[in-house]
Parts: C-alpha cells; sequence; structure tokens
C-alpha cells in the first residue's frame, strides 16, 4: 500500500533558529494531513492539521505548508526552543474507501541545541 | 476529564504467555485505535473501532484481539506472546475520523523474553 514517508531522519537546529520538516506522501486521494509532536516516553500530540482545500495553515510558532502538486507536507516551527525537541510525525488520511484511517509516516527527529 | 489512559506503563512476557492491556477514554469519542511502535518506525495500526461492539482489523492484527463491549473501553489481548511483540502500544481515540485529531494515550512498554 502507499505510505507516508520523510526526506530527513533527524535534524539538529540551534535554540532561536527556524526549524523545517518535511514530509512526502503518496495517495493522491488523501484529504487531510496532521502533524503530531512525540516525545521520548509519550504519546504522540497534535501540533496542527490541514486539510487538501488549503494550501497553508498557521498556528502558534508553527506553520503547515502542503503542496499537493508535489504531494508534499512540510512543517516549519519558528524561534525553536529545546521543549521543541522531540519526534514529528506526520500523518494522512485518505478519503477513499469511507474508513478514514491515517497512514503514519515513520518520523523525524528535532534535536534542538541551546 | 483524564483523556486517553492505559495500564499498565510497562510488562515483561515469557513467550506464550498473555495479557491484556487497557485502554479507556473518558471524551465519548466513538472511534479507538490500536497502534503499535517499534524502534525508529512509525505507528502502525493494529485494529480499531467505529464504536460499541464493532471492530475491524488495521495493518497488523495477527496475533491479537480486541473487543468492545462499551464506548469507554478498548482492551487488547494477546494470546501466546512472541519476541515479535516486543513493542510500545499505543492507545487513541477520536471523535470522528475524518477532520479531527487522534487523541493518544501514554503507552505500553512490552517486551516478549
Amino acid at each position: 500500500g502507499e505510505s507516508v514517508g520523510l526526506h530527513l531522519p533527524t535534524l539538529s537546529v540551534q535554540e532561536g533558529d527556524n526549524s523545517i520538516i518535511n514530509c512526502a506522501y503518496s495517495n493522491s486521494a488523501s484529504d487531510y494531513f496532521i502533524w503530531y509532536k512525540q516525545e521520548s516516553g509519550k504519546g504522540p500530540q497534535f501540533i496542527i492539521d490541514i486539510r487538501s482545500n488549503m494550501d497553508k495553515r498557521q498556528g502558534q510558532r508553527v506553520t503547515v505548508l502542503l503542496n499537493k502538486t508535489v504531494k508534499h507536507l512540510s512543517l516549519q516551527i519558528a524561534a525553536t526552543q529545546p521543549g521543541d525537541s522531540a519526534v514529528y510525525f506526520c500523518a494522512e488520511i485518505p478519503i477513499s474507501g469511507g474508513s478514514y484511517i491515517p497512514t503514519f509516516g515513520r518520523g523525524t527527529s528535532l534535536i534542538v541545541h541551546p | 476529564n483524564a483523556g486517553v489512559t492505559q495500564t499498565p506503563k510497562f510488562r515483561i512476557l515469557k513467550i506464550g504467555q498473555s495479557m491484556t492491556l487497557q485502554c479507556a477514554q473518558d471524551m465519548n469519542h466513538n472511534y479507538m485505535y490500536w497502534y503499535r511502535q517499534d524502534p525508529g518506525m512509525g505507528l502502525k495500526l493494529i485494529y480499531y473501532s467505529v464504536g460499541a461492539g464493532i471492530t475491524d482489523k488495521g495493518e497488523v492484527p495477527n496475533g491479537y484481539n480486541v473487543s468492545r463491549s462499551t464506548t469507554e473501553d478498548f482492551p487488547l489481548r494477546l494470546e501466546l506472546a512472541a519476541p515479535s511483540q516486543t513493542s510500545v502500544y499505543f492507545c487513541a481515540s477520536s471523535r470522528e475520523p475524518r477532520y479531527n485529531e487522534q487523541f493518544f494515550g501514554p503507552g505500553t512498554r512490552l517486551t516478549v523474553l
């Protein structure tokens, strides 16, 4: 089956820098995308989502960009802080079949150096 | 709200033993899910439920069973544990699957020796 993939398994940044985490998806039938943050020893937590009829959505310090032409999703974190260190997953939810079961990517580990 | 709770947090099983991983949510969500997460990998769906009395297989259901007798509870049963089932197990729930996030529990770390 089709799956979500991430370009970089690990991203190291300095505190205060902006971080960009990328995600490629292959299922053109997906119409909803979510970014989750998973801190060590904890379950994933919702960060931000975007529907396929949008190309950008902003939250507090985070922005998600969706490029349906190249099937690419990115998460931008502004002024990265040590507390942002975690694994970030993207998930795609297809509309085909009616089950709406998400497919998760492998995750990117973000390391923020003080 | 406690959200999604899971018990136990950790467990070590011997090969061939059985156990039940408990999951409960107090958000009145219809949809509940069980995932496993192997080191360095994404979440793989084991089973899911769209409401009390209704369950369906996910991507990796072999070796597991579930039941959903109430909206709140969604236990995962491991029969005849195998080393390949060593993993971290996450339960999640959502109000509706489309255009809604999933809320995850803290996970159960299971080791089968």
